[in-house]
């Protein structure tokens, strides 16, 4: 099955600082790769995902690569800021619907 | 509101119980998935339905875990003979194609 690991687990920067985290997942076979975040005691949402027939998908301050070929993708968000704190969930959906997901990054933007 | 939603949001319960859940989809979403998410970790896949059909179920999942979607809409979990190890948070989700979105969760826990 899918194996999805993400790094760093925890990750300060300060406001208007850019913040990256990176993914690798071990099945080929995957071909969406999700982005959700979580706050404190909320479910998580969906904030961007990727597909793999690109390389990289933007959305105002927030933006997605991946690389098939090395079988990583990371999470880049620009001019952070405190709201942006929260837990963020990378995953890869193995080319079936079970989606299997990362351990987490705990990003907190300092003021 | 037209999103995912969840029922009960809170449950106690006392070991060797059995607790059942439900989760009522985004209406016109066909896909419905249910994870279970515990402290500090990303969600974990249990199951998914197509429409009524239960078309995968994670290794993980024990006999005493069942999971049911009789009219193809809402869908219930339910726990068997609750152990500690239970206490978790239960998550719905469902989805039109790839983008899953979550429900606010069931947070159980087996005393």
């Amino acid at each position: 099955g899918e194996n999805v690991e993400q790094h760093p687990s925890t990750l300060s920067v300060q406001e208007g600082d850019s913040a990256v985290i990176k993914c690798t997942y071990s099945d080929s076979a995957s071909n969406y790769f999700p982005w959700y975040k979580q706050e404190l005691g909320k479910r998580p949402q969906l904030i961007i995902d990727i597909r793999s027939n690109v390389g990289e998908k933007k959305d105002q301050r927030i933006a997605v690569t991946l690389n098939k070929t090395a079988k990583h993708f990371s999470l880049h968000i620009t001019e952070t800021q405190p709201e942006d704190s929260a837990v963020y969930f990378c995953a890869a959906n193995g080319g079936y619907q079970k989606v299997t997901f990362g351990t987490g990054t705990k990003l907190q933007v300092i003021p | 509101d037209t999103g995912v939603s969840q029922d009960p949001r809170h449950k106690i319960t006392k070991r060797g119980q059995n607790v059942t859940f439900r989760c009522d989809p985004i209406s016109e979403h066909n896909r419905l998935y249910w994870y279970r998410q515990t402290l500090g970790q990303g969600p974990e896949f249990l199951t998914y339905f197509q429409n009524e059909a239960q078309l995968e179920k994670s290794r993980l999942l024990s006999d005493r875990f069942s999971a049911e979607r009789p009219k193809g809409s809402f869908s219930t979990l339910e726990i068997q003979r609750t152990e500690q190890g239970d206490s978790a948070m239960y998550l719905c989700a469902s989805s039109l194609f790839d983008e899953q979105y979550f429900g606010p969760g069931t947070r159980l826990t087996v005393t």
